[in-house]
Order: C-alpha cells, then sequence, then structure tokens
C-alpha cells in the first residue's frame, strides 16, 4: 500500500504570509496528488489536481507542484478564510486512495 | 446541478445494525463511481469503498473489508453503507463522494452524515 506523509502537521502564520505544505509518497505516484481544504464541519473541497492543476473557482493563491513522490501545496497571501486543515490524497492506482494525516493551518 | 444528499445523523447502540444513504442528483447516476470516506472524531480521512451503480461493481479497502457493506439502487440514484453490527469504533462522519474519473479525485461530495455509536 502507497503511504502519504504530511508535514507539517501544524503551521501558525500571518495574514500575508506564505505557507508551505509537503506530501512524500511512500513510492512514485507520478502525478496523482490531489489537494483538499477541509474547514471544521464541513466535507473537503478540491483544491488542486494532478498535482499542480488549480480546482475551477479555486484562488490562484493556492498552487501545487511535484511529481513522482514529492509534492508541496504553497498558500501565497495566506487570508483569514484560508484557516483549515488541508489534506493530500494519492490516486495512482485505482480504485485505492490514500490521505496524508492533514495539516491544520492557523492563522496568528 | 449535481448534488449528493446524504440522510441523516444516527444514534445507535453497540452491535445495532445501520444502513446510511447518498442520493445523487443533476447528473446521470449510473455513469459515476460513488466513493465512501470515513472520518472519525478529530482525526483525517479515510478511503473506505467504492461503488460503480451502474452495475454494483464494488470495492473495498482492505481496512474495510468485511467490516462494511456498500451497495446501491439505481432506480432510485442511492448509495448505501451498512453494518450488520456497529462497534463504538465506527463513531464517526461518513461522507459519500463522486469520483471524477479523468483527474481521479471527487468533484462532489455529500454533507456527511454523522454516526455515534454509544451504549
Amino acid at each position: 500500500d502507497i503511504q502519504m506523509t504530511q508535514s507539517p502537521s501544524s503551521v501558525s502564520a500571518s495574514v500575508g504570509d506564505r505557507v508551505t505544505i509537503t506530501c512524500r509518497a511512500s513510492q512514485g505516484i507520478s502525478s496523482w496528488l490531489a489537494w483538499y481544504q477541509q474547514k471544521p464541519g464541513k466535507a473537503p473541497k478540491l483544491l488542486i489536481y494532478s498535482a499542480s492543476s488549480l480546482q475551477s473557482g479555486v484562488s490562484s493563491r493556492f498552487s501545487g507542484s511535484g511529481s513522482g513522490t514529492d509534492f508541496t501545496l504553497t498558500i501565497r497571501g495566506l487570508q483569514p478564510e484560508d484557516s483549515a486543515t488541508y489534506y493530500c490524497q494519492q490516486a495512482n492506482s485505482f480504485p485505492t486512495w490514500t490521505f496524508g494525516q492533514g495539516t491544520k493551518v492557523e492563522i496568528k | 446541478e449535481v448534488q449528493l444528499v446524504q440522510s441523516g445523523a444516527e444514534v445507535k447502540k453497540p452491535g445495532e445494525s445501520l444502513k446510511i444513504s447518498c442520493k445523487g442528483s443533476g447528473y446521470s447516476f449510473t455513469n459515476y463511481w460513488i466513493d465512501w470516506v470515513r472520518q472519525m472524531p478529530g482525526k483525517g480521512l479515510e478511503w473506505m469503498g467504492i461503488i460503480y451503480p451502474g452495475d454494483s461493481d464494488t470495492r473495498y479497502s482492505p481496512s474495510f473489508q468485511g467490516q462494511v457493506t456498500i451497495s446501491a439502487d439505481k432506480s432510485i440514484s442511492t448509495a448505501y453503507l451498512q453494518w450488520s453490527s456497529l462497534k463504538a469504533s465506527d463513531t464517526a462522519m461518513y461522507y459519500c463522494a463522486r469520483r471524477e474519473m479523468a483527474t481521479k479525485t471527487v468533484d462532489s461530495w455529500g454533507q456527511g452524515t454523522l454516526v455515534t455509536v454509544s451504549s
């Protein structure tokens, strides 16, 4: 099974800062990596798919990069509404998904 | 508009059975896979399994195989997740989600069903 390791588990940053979250796969997954944002009591929301493609309607402050085993989600110009937990998800081998353990982003 | 509407919150006792639902609308229900995802209190997302309502092809995560049953009734555009004997450890939020095959991601989520198992 492919394991996904996210870091950090939490981050506290100020409005306007740049935040970077990393996700490492235990084996190569090409670019089959997505990032989701989840706010308390809500379903996750897709931000990035195929490692670097921005989902329609998502702010361009979010960007993704990487391929193979190492991936990054970057939030530029952090806003108060970005306070949430972020998850990576691999989908390399149908039908199995594996999620990272999540990164909680807090605003200072 | 694509919508997945899940059944309401449930409170059950250990050993009881339960079946929760996820009704799709706004699209051809038989042409998209439906995933089920668990989120235990304060924890992350776990993929449980998937069903293709068109032919009821069902796959499970090894972690959930034998613990739950996923099914679908295409005549009423509804997918189900069921337990025959609940445990306290089944307490969680359960989400259904429509899988977008081109991107291998979710393009629509249900609102979630909270299942609480307590004596």
